[in-house]
């Protein structure tokens, strides 16, 4: 079991560039998160999906869209990056128990 | 506001101490509670889940829980300097079990 992978690891892009982050798991969990984490900010939450055809705003949604693909996928997409989305983002799942599992996180600049 | 509050730290204690981490919350309906250690640059790693009163211990650590205080607190014994890290504490949302609410996390280092 892979568990929670993300792509990429690293990226930068210029102010207004687009790009979509991708997430998934493989541990048939129902509920998908995506989160930025900044220094001193700590786990921000932006979209999450408690199922396969629904996705819900987490308190930093402005800027992000996201779509759930499958139960397995659920990405990210930042249609006009800006400095200020500059931050790690995890992607993370929910298991039976309400328990959280994380990706490795993408490291995203923005110039 | 639901909140989670954690002491920012740094904590630091001698390799072989106990390391004693404390976690606030004020969502008094939260059943659920949770640790987790983040290295330096990596993602948060589950290592305690707690649900019920009481001590629960899984190796060197121990996850305490008191529901009445609204008090969850993670020893770890025999404290090695491979446990230097922050400890993310995370309480399930009351209103909405597919939500957790997080502390900023109390940063440890374990001096050799």
């Amino acid at each position: 079991n892979a568990g929670v992978t993300q792509t990429p690891k690293f990226q930068v892009l210029k102010t207004g560039q687009s790009m979509t982050l991708q997430c998934a798991q493989d541990m048939n969990h129902n509920s998908m998160y995506w989160y930025r984490q900044d220094p001193g900010m700590g786990l921000r939450l932006i979209y999450y999906s408690a199922s396969e055809g629904t996705t819900d705003k987490g308190e930093v949604p402005n800027g992000y869209n996201v779509s759930r693909l499958n139960k397995r996928e659920f990405s990210l997409r930042l249609e006009s990056a800006a400095p200020s989305q500059t931050s790690v983002y995890f992607c993370a799942s929910m298991g039976l128990r309400y328990e959280q599992y994380f990706g490795p996180g993408t490291r995203l600049t923005v110039t | 506001q639901k909140e989670v509050e954690q002491n920012s730290g740094p904590l630091s204690v001698p390799e072989g101490a106990i390391a004693s981490l404390n976690c606030t919350y004020s969502d008094r309906g939260s059943q659920s509670f949770f640790w987790y250690r983040q290295y330096s640059g990596k993602s948060p790693e589950l290592i305690m889940s707690i649900y019920s009163n009481g001590d629960k211990e899984d190796g060197r650590f121990t996850a305490q829980l008191n529901k009445a205080s609204q008090y969850v607190s993670l020893l770890i014994r025999d404290s090695q300097p491979s446990d230097s890290a922050t400890y993310l504490c995370a309480v399930l949302n009351a209103g909405n079990n597919r939500k957790l609410i997080w502390g900023l996390g109390t940063s440890l280092a374990v001096n050799p």
